[in-house]
C-alpha cells in the first residue's frame, strides 16, 4: 500500500524566505506526482505535476522536483510571499491501482508572515 | 476554474441520516472520483466510477455508495451517518484516456451532529 509523508507538517517564516516542502513516498511504481495548494475550508488547486519520466517542473516562483528510485520529492518556493499561506499537498497516481486514483499526504501547513 | 462543481457548499445532518451529495463535471469527463478529507488529514480515495460504474473502491464501508449519469453528473450517497463521516468530501473527474490528470471541484463540507 502506498503511503505518502510529508514534512515538515507546519512551516512559520517571514516574507521573502526561500521554502524547500518535502514529500516522500514509499512505492515508486507511479505514474505522476502532483502537488496541490488548499486554503481553509477550500478544495483543491493543482500546482504542479511530473510525470514519471520527468525530473522536476517549474511555475514562476514554484519549482518541484521528482526522484522516483528514492520516492522523493521536493517543492521550492522561491521568494515567499503572504498570499503563499496555504497548505500544500503531495499526491502520488500509482501503477497497478484504479487509474486515477491519488495517495494524498497530510500536507504542509505554511504560513508567511510579513 | 475547472469546470467541476460541487453541490451543496455545506451540510448539516444528525448521526444515523442519510445525505447526498452531487457533483457536475464537464462534458467528456466520464470518470469520476470521490476524495475524504478529514480535518487536518490529506484526502483518502472513497471510490472511482467509469462509465457509470464502480471501478474501484477504497477502506470505506458499504453505507458510502455512488451514482454516476450520463450527463456527467454523479452522486455521492452515504447512510447511517456516524460522527466520523464529518468531513470535506471532494469529487475530482477526469477525460476518457487521460485519467492520471484529475480537475477537483470545491467541495461540501459534512457536519455530522
Amino acid at each position: 500500500k502506498q503511503e505518502v509523508t510529508q514534512i515538515p507538517a507546519a512551516l512559520s517564516v517571514p516574507e521573502g524566505e526561500n521554502l524547500v516542502l518535502n514529500c516522500s513516498f514509499t512505492d515508486s511504481a507511479i505514474y505522476n506526482l502532483q502537488w496541490f495548494r488548499q486554503d481553509p475550508g477550500k478544495g483543491l488547486t493543482s500546482l504542479l505535476l511530473i510525470q514519471s519520466s520527468q525530473r522536476e517542473q517549474t511555475s514562476g516562483r514554484l519549482n518541484a522536483s521528482l526522484d522516483k528510485s528514492s520516492g522523493r520529492s521536493t517543492l521550492y518556493i522561491a521568494a515567499s510571499q503572504p498570499g503563499d499561506s496555504a497548505t500544500y499537498l503531495c499526491a502520488v497516481c500509482v501503477r497497478g491501482s484504479t487509474l486515477g486514483r491519488l495517495y494524498f499526504g497530510r500536507g504542509t501547513q505554511l504560513t508567511v508572515w510579513p | 476554474e475547472t469546470g467541476v462543481t460541487q453541490s451543496p457548499t455545506h451540510l448539516i445532518k444528525t448521526r444515523g441520516q442519510q445525505v447526498t451529495l452531487r457533483c457536475s463535471s464537464q462534458s467528456g469527463h466520464n470518470t469520476v472520483s470521490w476524495y475524504q478529507q478529514a480535518l487536518g488529514q490529506g484526502p483518502q480515495f472513497i471510490f472511482q466510477y467509469y462509465r457509470e460504474e464502480e471501478n474501484g473502491r477504497g477502506n470505506f464501508p458499504p453505507r458510502f455508495s455512488g451514482l454516476q449519469f450520463p450527463n456527467y453528473s454523479s452522486e455521492l450517497n452515504v447512510n447511517a451517518l456516524e460522527l466520523d463521516d464529518s468531513a470535506l468530501y471532494l469529487c475530482a473527474s477526469s477525460l476518457e484516456g487521460a485519467q492520471d490528470t484529475q480537475y477537483f471541484g470545491p467541495g461540501t463540507r459534512l457536519t455530522v451532529l
